[in-house]
């Protein structure tokens, strides 16, 4: 069974300084990861993901991530935090079992870690 | 960009009565929808996955006669909260994956107050 762990709660920033979210990740396979970002009352928007190739993953708003194999982690990281970029972060895995009906796209997410930038 | 959209966006109802949730795709075909309930800083349970033309499969432990689901077509799938009670408030969210791609699309959700 594929799971996801985000240790940490909460992850207080000031505005400027690197931000990093963990993420690490247990599957029978090799895994499809990706990660999400919540604001209040909204749904999920797509981040980044890692499928194959790079483990060094670009996305969206100057966010990457990089792909550990021997760690099994997957860490969201930004150089330079926004206040902006406060909400809430989800990671989440995906088997790359055969595509089944009854599993294709079945995501296992992360507990979420609340990011807070302070101005 | 691939969007999916949800209506409504935040319904009231009384306790023993239904509400119908919509989730459609906007801009492309998803043969395979998902259900996500979310609780107040929580994160998202998977309710079931909505197959165009065929049943839904639900998760363990979700009741498959209280949340009804239909997907009718490649762009549209409904989520009808039956005999709606007070414990049934939360934040659903749905989420569309392209077909050929390995990405879900997330609806901005729906808040379901039951009073």
């Amino acid at each position: 069974a594929q799971s996801v762990a985000q240790p940490e709660d909460q992850v207080n920033v000031a505005e400027g300084n690197p931000l990093t979210v963990k993420c690490t990740y247990s599957v029978s396979g090799n895994p499809y990861l990706f990660w999400y970002v919540q604001y209040p009352n909204r749904g999920l928007q797509f981040l980044l993901k890692y499928i194959t190739g790079d483990n060094l993953v670009k996305g969206s708003y100057g966010f990457e991530a990089e792909f550990n194999k021997s760690q099994t982690s997957f860490h969201l990281k930004k150089p330079s935090a926004l206040v902006s970029d406060s909400a809430l972060y989800f990671c989440a895995v995906r088997d790359k079992g055969p595509m089944t009906t009854d599993s294709w796209g079945k995501l296992q997410f992360g507990a979420g870690t609340q990011v807070v930038v302070t101005p | 960009g691939a969007v999916v959209s949800q209506h409504p966006s935040r319904v009231i109802c009384k306790s023993g009565t239904s509400v119908k949730i919509e989730c459609r795709s906007l801009d492309f075909q998803a043969t395979t929808m998902f259900w996500y309930r979310q609780f107040p800083k929580k994160s998202l349970m998977l309710m079931a996955t909505s197959n165009e033309g065929s049943k839904a499969t639900y998760e363990q432990g979700v009741e498959k006669d209280k949340f009804l689901i239909n997907h009718a077509s490649l762009t549209l799938s409904t989520l009808t909260v039956t005999s709606a009670h007070p414990e049934d408030s939360s934040f659903y969210i749905c989420s569309a994956t392209r077909d050929g791609t390995y990405e879900q699309y997330f609806g901005p959700g729906t808040r379901l107050t039951v009073t």
